[in-house]
């Protein structure tokens, strides 16, 4: 099955600088990429997606970018904000069909 | 918001003892899952479900069981709860397509087992 690698755990970075959040997928069939932000005491909520026929999708301050080639994805965040502090999951599915696999997390914290 | 609630929120329970995790929706999606949340291994899939008493083994099954016999209702049981299986659930709902991927997520079920 598929296997969502995802780096790094854990993320610190100062109001206004990015983050980037890497992951990788082992099965290339997968075709479906979506990212869950998850606030402390909630549960994860999708806050972007990219299917594969597009290399980069970008919504206000966050992008993401595939390369099928080298099976990877990232999340980009752009002048971060103390409120993008959350865990972020990347995860993998073969189309929206399918039940995607999870990758383990980044906690990102923005210090202001 | 996406009409989810889980309950109970939180329970504290002793080993062997049997807990029932209850999941409710009001949006009529087809697909209902479970998942735990543990430190450093992010989400895994217990069981799902897409349909009524259609479900299905997920990664992590192994001394769990559900049943939905209704489509809003979606029943995770611990038949005899051990330390192992304190952790953090999560119930969704989806209905995936190859128009929309969207998990839709509970508030979670915090559960103890002493």
């Amino acid at each position: 099955g598929e296997n969502v690698e995802q780096h790094p755990s854990t993320l610190s970075v100062q109001e206004g600088d990015s983050a980037v959040i890497k992951c990788t997928y082992s099965d290339s069939a997968s075709n479906y990429f979506p990212w869950y932000k998850q606030e402390l005491g909630k549960g994860p909520q999708l806050i972007i997606d990219i299917r594969s026929n597009v290399g980069e999708k970008k919504d206000q301050r966050i992008a993401v970018t595939l390369n099928k080639t080298a099976k990877h994805f990232s999340l980009h965040i752009t002048e971060t904000q103390p409120e993008d502090s959350a865990v972020y999951f990347c995860a993998a599915s073969l189309g929206g069909s399918y039940i995607p696999t999870f990758g383990r997390g980044t906690s990102l914290i923005v210090h202001p | 918001d996406a009409g989810i609630t889980q309950s109970p929120r939180h329970k504290v329970t002793e080993t062997g003892t049997p807990v029932t995790l209850r999941c409710h929706q009001t949006e009529n999606h087809r697909y209902m899952y479970w998942y735990r949340q543990d430190p450093g291994h992010g989400l895994r899939l217990i069981h799902y479900s897409y349909g009524v008493k259609d479900t299905d083994k997920g990664e992590v099954s192994d001394g769990y069981s559900v049943s939905r016999s209704k489509t809003e209702d979606f029943l995770l049981t611990l038949e005899s709860a051990t330390s192992s299986q304190t952790s953090v659930y999560f119930c969704a709902i989806s209905e995936l397509s190859a128009n929309t991927g969207e998990l839709f997520f509970g508030e979670g079920s915090r559960l103890t087992v002493l």
